[in-house]
């Protein structure tokens, strides 16, 4: 009974290639965001939906494109990948837009691009 | 605009060591604060976080941090390590109006048994 999962927890694939990051939530919360982390570590916000519709975008190339297709889903689809696309992507979960309220994660994506 | 900033790149201890992490934020209104925790090849966990009350707030596994708002700062603190507390920490915030965490850079934390 996980509560934020991912498919696939590993993504190798070349250059060029087009690939999708699959989220689904079980909590009934309403908001979704998608992070990055670099090489670094570093953990930066993309993308927020609340209710199926987006909230938060933030300056992230637009090879990059959310999909709710409903608020237990927010999937992730990046065409043409390029090498700096290699990261770890993490899923999150909140109950709502605002107010006081923690964020779940899920166990995050490896994203290789050769 | 809003950051968070952790002092300490790469913190090395021995068992049963103190813990402070540092942290510190640049918001001038109402924050959520928080520290999560990634162990290797793992997904990131909520070990604590503040929202309003009493400023210092106690988490799982032993950890508390303390918000002091003159300071903008909270920090995370821990008695005693051990080897398993060997992860990335990571403080992040939240403004009211906001939806998404702010996060810093994070703290190694390497304990030798």
């Amino acid at each position: 009974d996980t509560a934020v999962s991912q498919t696939p927890k590993y993504l190798v694939t070349q250059m060029g290639n087009d690939k999708s990051i699959k989220c689904e939530q079980n909590l009934g919360h309403d908001t979704m965001y998608w992070y990055k982390q670099d090489s670094k570590k570093f953990l930066k916000i993309m993308f927020s939906y609340n209710n199926k519709e987006l909230i938060i975008n933030e300056t992230v190339p637009n090879r990059f494109s959310p999909k709710s297709p409903d608020k237990a889903h927010l999937n992730l689809h990046i065409n043409s990948l390029e090498l700096g696309d290699s990261a770890v992507y993490f899923c999150a979960s909140s109950p709502g837009g605002q107010g006081s309220y923690e964020q779940y994660f899920g166990p995050g994506t490896r994203l290789t691009v050769t | 605009a809003q950051s968070v900033s952790q002092h300490n790149h790469h913190v090395i201890l021995s068992e049963a060591a103190s813990l402070e992490l540092g942290c510190n934020y640049s918001y001038g209104g109402t924050v959520n604060l928080f520290w999560y925790v990634q162990y290797p090849g793992q997904h990131l966990q909520l070990l604590l976080k503040y929202f309003s009350g009493d400023p210092l707030v106690k988490g799982i596994k032993g950890f508390e941090a303390e918000f002091i708002k003159s300071k903008f700062s909270f920090n995370l603190r821990k008695p005693s390590v051990q080897w398993s507390d060997t992860a990335e920490y990571f403080c992040a915030l939240r403004n009211q109006a906001g939806t998404a965490l702010i996060f810093g850079k994070g703290t190694t934390l390497s304990v030798s048994s």
